[in-house]
């Protein structure tokens, strides 16, 4: 049972433009979602996170979305650059489990 | 950078030997994790590390066990390795902001098993 969907493997976008994954998850009892950053050959590096109580984070060029009813969130990436193509993770927990759960990941491209 | 350390950072193994990774912290953070990553599975949980001899399972741990006698290090060992156990390792640790309830993790740069 994949509680924490990408249901995008990958994702080409042109420089400037904006990136935008997604991330779908079924267990209502999630309240804190984090988006996570890979190169090839390194390990995952924290990008941005939301609460529950909040449906915007912002930070940078990245803005993440949370749509509660949908059990939706969204990664903006404006403008898109070419150090951003790498694979991105979404992860969701529960407040207090000390325990994240993992989408399958987006590999985002950005062509020059 | 979260001061966290694997090693080796590759390695290369047969089926049926027992293989041990390491996961070394330098700030004391009580919490640890190690996972896996694979093609179209993602980050999924091996075990984790509450404390200093507390440890607990996660969604993928069947042939794998893990120790911590201190702090700083969590091991884990592959008991009898098999070609499914073919993975990137990651180890992690937990962060907690806001009141203790929401926890960041940091990762580790990867071990890269293969085994044959």
């Amino acid at each position: 049972d994949q509680q924490v969907k990408q249901n995008s493997p990958s994702l080409s976008v042109q420089e400037g433009r904006i990136s935008i994954l997604n991330c779908d998850y079924t267990n209502s009892m999630f309240d804190y979602f984090l988006w996570y950053k890979k190169y090839p050959a390194e390990g995952p590096t924290f990008l941005i996170s939301i609460s529950s109580i909040k449906d915007k984070n912002e930070d940078g060029r990245f803005t993440v979305f949370l749509n509660k009813s949908a059990k939706h969130l969204s990664l903006h990436i404006v403008p898109s650059q070419p150090g951003d193509s790498a694979v991105y993770f979404c992860a969701a927990s529960v407040a207090g489990a000390q325990k994240l759960v993992f989408g399958q990941g987006t590999r985002l491209t950005i062509n020059p | 950078d979260a001061g966290i350390t694997q090693s080796p950072r590759h390695k290369v193994t047969e089926t049926g030997t027992p293989v041990t990774l390491r996961c070394h912290q330098t700030e004391n953070h009580r919490y640890m994790y190690w996972y896996r990553q694979d093609p179209g599975h993602g980050l999924r949980l091996i075990h984790y590390s509450y404390g200093v001899k507390d440890t607990d399972k996660g969604e993928v741990s069947d042939g794998y066990s893990v120790s911590r006698s201190k702090t700083e290090d969590f091991l884990l060992t592959l008991e009898s390795a098999t070609s499914s156990q073919t993975s990137v390792y990651f180890c992690a640790i937990s962060v907690s902001w806001t009141s203790g309830w929401q926890e960041t993790q940091y990762f580790g740069p990867g071990t890269r098993l293969l085994v044959l």
